[in-house]
C-alpha cells in the first residue's frame, strides 16, 4: 500500500498570504495524484488532478505541482472561503489512498 | 449537471446490514467507474471499494474486504453498497464519487450517508 504523507497538518495564515501543502508519496506514484478541498459539514471537491490540470471552475490562485514522490499544492493569495481541509490522494495503484489532510486555518 | 444521491444509512447494531444506494443523473453513467469512500466522524478520507464501467471491474478496500460488496445498475442509474457484518469502526459518512473519464480521481462526490454501528 503506497502511505500519502501531508504536512504541515495545520497551516495557519493570514488572507492574501500564500499557501504551500506538502504531499509525500511512500513510493512513485508518477503523475497520478489528486487534490481535494473539504469545508465543515460538506462533501469533498476535486481541485487538482493528475498533480498540475486544475478541475473544472477551480480558480486559478490553486495550483499542483510534482511528480513521482513529492507533490505541492499551492494557493497564491487565500480568500475567506480558502480556509479548509485539503487532501491528497494517489491514484496509480491498488488500493487508492489519502494523506491524512492539511487544515489551513486562520 | 452531475448528480449523486445517495441513501440507505442509519443505526444499526453491530454485526448486522445495510444496503447502501446512490442516485446517479446528469451524466452517462454506464460509462463512468464509481466508487465508495467514507470518512469516519472528525477522521480523514478512506477509500472504500471502486467498479469499473467497462468490464465491471471490482476493487475493495483490505478493511471490508469479504463483508461489503459493490454493484451498479446502468438501467437504473444506481451505484450500491451492501455492508455485512458491521464492526464499530465502520461508522462513518460513507459517500458515492464518480471516477474521472480516464482516472482514478474522484470528480464528482454525492452528499454523504451516515451509517452508526452501535449497540
Amino acid at each position: 500500500e503506497i502511505v500519502m504523507t501531508q504536512s504541515p497538518a495545520t497551516l495557519s495564515v493570514s488572507p492574501g498570504e500564500r499557501a504551500t501543502l506538502s504531499c509525500r508519496a511512500s513510493q512513485s506514484v508518477s503523475s497520478n495524484l489528486a487534490w481535494y478541498q473539504q469545508k465543515p459539514g460538506q462533501a469533498p471537491r476535486l481541485l487538482i488532478y493528475d498533480a498540475s490540470t486544475r478541475a473544472t471552475g477551480i480558480p486559478a490562485r490553486f495550483s499542483g505541482s510534482g511528480s513521482g514522490t513529492e507533490f505541492t499544492l499551492t494557493i497564491s493569495s487565500l480568500q475567506s472561503e480558502d480556509f479548509a481541509v485539503y487532501y491528497c490522494q494517489q491514484c496509480n495503484n491498488w488500493p487508492l489512498t489519502f494523506g491524512g489532510g492539511t487544515n489551513v486555518e486562520i | 449537471e452531475v448528480q449523486l444521491v445517495e441513501s440507505g444509512g442509519g443505526l444499526v447494531k453491530p454485526g448486522g446490514s445495510l444496503r447502501l444506494s446512490c442516485a446517479a443523473a446528469g451524466f452517462p453513467f454506464s460509462s463512468y467507474s464509481m466508487n465508495w469512500v467514507r470518512q469516519a466522524p472528525g477522521k480523514g478520507l478512506e477509500w472504500v471499494s471502486s467498479i469499473r464501467s467497462s468490464d465491471n471491474y471490482i476493487h475493495y478496500a483490505d478493511s471490508v474486504e469479504g463483508r461489503f460488496t459493490i454493484s451498479r445498475d446502468n438501467a437504473r442509474n444506481s451505484l450500491y453498497l451492501q455492508i455485512n457484518s458491521l464492526k464499530a469502526e465502520d461508522t462513518a459518512v460513507y459517500y458515492c464519487a464518480r471516477a474521472g473519464s480516464d482516472g482514478w480521481r474522484f470528480e464528482f462526490w454525492g452528499q454523504g450517508t451516515l451509517v452508526t454501528v452501535s449497540s
